[in-house]
This record gives C-alpha cells, sequence and structure tokens, in this order.
C-alpha cells in the first residue's frame, strides 16, 4: 500500500521568510496530492491541493510543486506570517482506484517567529 | 461555510468500556469517513462508510470498532471495550464525491485510562 514520509518535523522560521515542506510517497499509482494545515484544537483544514496532471500549482502565498518520476511533492509558503504557525500534512490519494482513503504524512509543526 | 462536528471534543474513559463518539457530517455529502492520530504520530484511516455501509476499512478497525448512520444527519463510531492503545484524536470526515475534497472536524481526545 502507499506510504507517505514528511519532512522535517518541525521547522522555524522567521516572520517573511519562506517555508518548504517536502514528502514522498511511494505507490505511483498516487494521483492526487493534498495539504492540510491544523490549528490547535482544530482538525485538519485543506489549503491546497494538486493532481498528477500538473507539477505546480500556486494560490497567492501559498504553492505546491510535484516530481512524479521522483515520486516527491513540496509546500511552500512565501512571506510567511505568525498565523502561518500550525502543523502541516501531506497526504496522497489514488482518485479512481479502489482505494478512496487518503494516506497521511506525519505532519511537520511550522513555528512562524514575529 | 459548512463544517462536520464533532461531539464530545474530549472523553475520557475506563479501559473495557464502551465509548461512542458522534458526528455531523455537512448535509449534502454523501461519504463519510473516521480517521484517528495517536499523537505524534500520522492520521491514520480507520473506516469509510457510503450507502449505509462500509466501503472499506482499514487493519487497524477490527472487530472492536463499529460505525452507524441512525439517522439522517449523525454518524457516529463506537469502539466496544476500549484499550489503553485506543487513545488518540479521532477526527471524522465527509466528502460529497469520493473524488472530492474531503472535510475534517476538530476531532474527539479519547483518553482511555
Amino acid at each position: 500500500g502507499e506510504n507517505v514520509e514528511q519532512h522535517p518535523s518541525t521547522l522555524s522560521v522567521q516572520e517573511g521568510d519562506s517555508a518548504v515542506i517536502k514528502c514522498t510517497y511511494s505507490d505511483s499509482a498516487s494521483n492526487y496530492f493534498p495539504w492540510y494545515k491544523q490549528e490547535l484544537g482544530k482538525g485538519p483544514q485543506l489549503i491546497i491541493d494538486i493532481r498528477s496532471n500538473v507539477g505546480e500549482k500556486k494560490d497567492q502565498r501559498i504553492a505546491v510543486t510535484l516530481n512524479k518520476t521522483a515520486k516527491h511533492f513540496s509546500l511552500h509558503i512565501t512571506e510567511t506570517q505568525p498565523e502561518d504557525s500550525a502543523v502541516y500534512f501531506c497526504a496522497a490519494k489514488n482518485y479512481g482506484g479502489s482505494q478512496g482513503n487518503l494516506i497521511f504524512g506525519k505532519g511537520t509543526k511550522l513555528s512562524v517567529k514575529p | 461555510e459548512p463544517e462536520v462536528t464533532q461531539t464530545p471534543s474530549h472523553q475520557v474513559t475506563q479501559m473495557g468500556q464502551e465509548v461512542i463518539l458522534r458526528c455531523v457530517p455537512i448535509s449534502n455529502h454523501l461519504y463519510f469517513y473516521w480517521y484517528r492520530q495517536i499523537l505524534g504520530q500520522k492520521v491514520e484511516f480507520l473506516v469509510s462508510f457510503y450507502n449505509n455501509e462500509i466501503s472499506e476499512k482499514s487493519e487497524i478497525f477490527d472487530d472492536q470498532f463499529s460505525v452507524e448512520r441512525p439517522d439522517g444527519s449523525n454518524f457516529t463510531l463506537k469502539i466496544r471495550s476500549t484499550k489503553l492503545e485506543d487513545s488518540a484524536m479521532y477526527f471524522c470526515a465527509s466528502t460529497r464525491n469520493r473524488n472530492e475534497k474531503l472535510f475534517f472536524g476538530s476531532g474527539t481526545q479519547l483518553s482511555v485510562l
């Protein structure tokens, strides 16, 4: 089955700097890769996602890149702000496959220092 | 914005007791899920539910677990005889279509003593 590895487990940056979180997946049949942000006391909230037919997607300060050959994808946050501080999870899924469930990475705790 | 709601937010129980975790999915959603997250570990899939039956389950979802949609709005997870290792945050999620985005609730923190 699918296995998703996520690095780093913790990341501390200064406000205004960029943050990059990386994930690798094992199942080449996976074709959907969402990123979730989890703030304290809340459930995971989808912030951006990418399908395997594109290599990059951007939404304001957030971007995700996908390298299908290497089976890795990354989240990029530019001009970080204190409110970006949270735990970020990557996930992978095979749309159209028999398995409808998301496989998550272990999470990255991002701290943005003012 | 519609959201998935879960109750209670915290549940403490004694080992061997039964617990029921409750969820109200988004009203027009048809697919329902339970995930759990043991402290410091990955969010893990437990079970998915569609059309009043389980569509998939993981190896974690053994005979001690069951799910039910007792009415048109609630979706419950029952753990029949809790074990210490069942202590985790349990998340309910729903989606309108299995190929669409998944929306998560805020979770129930279950502590088994």
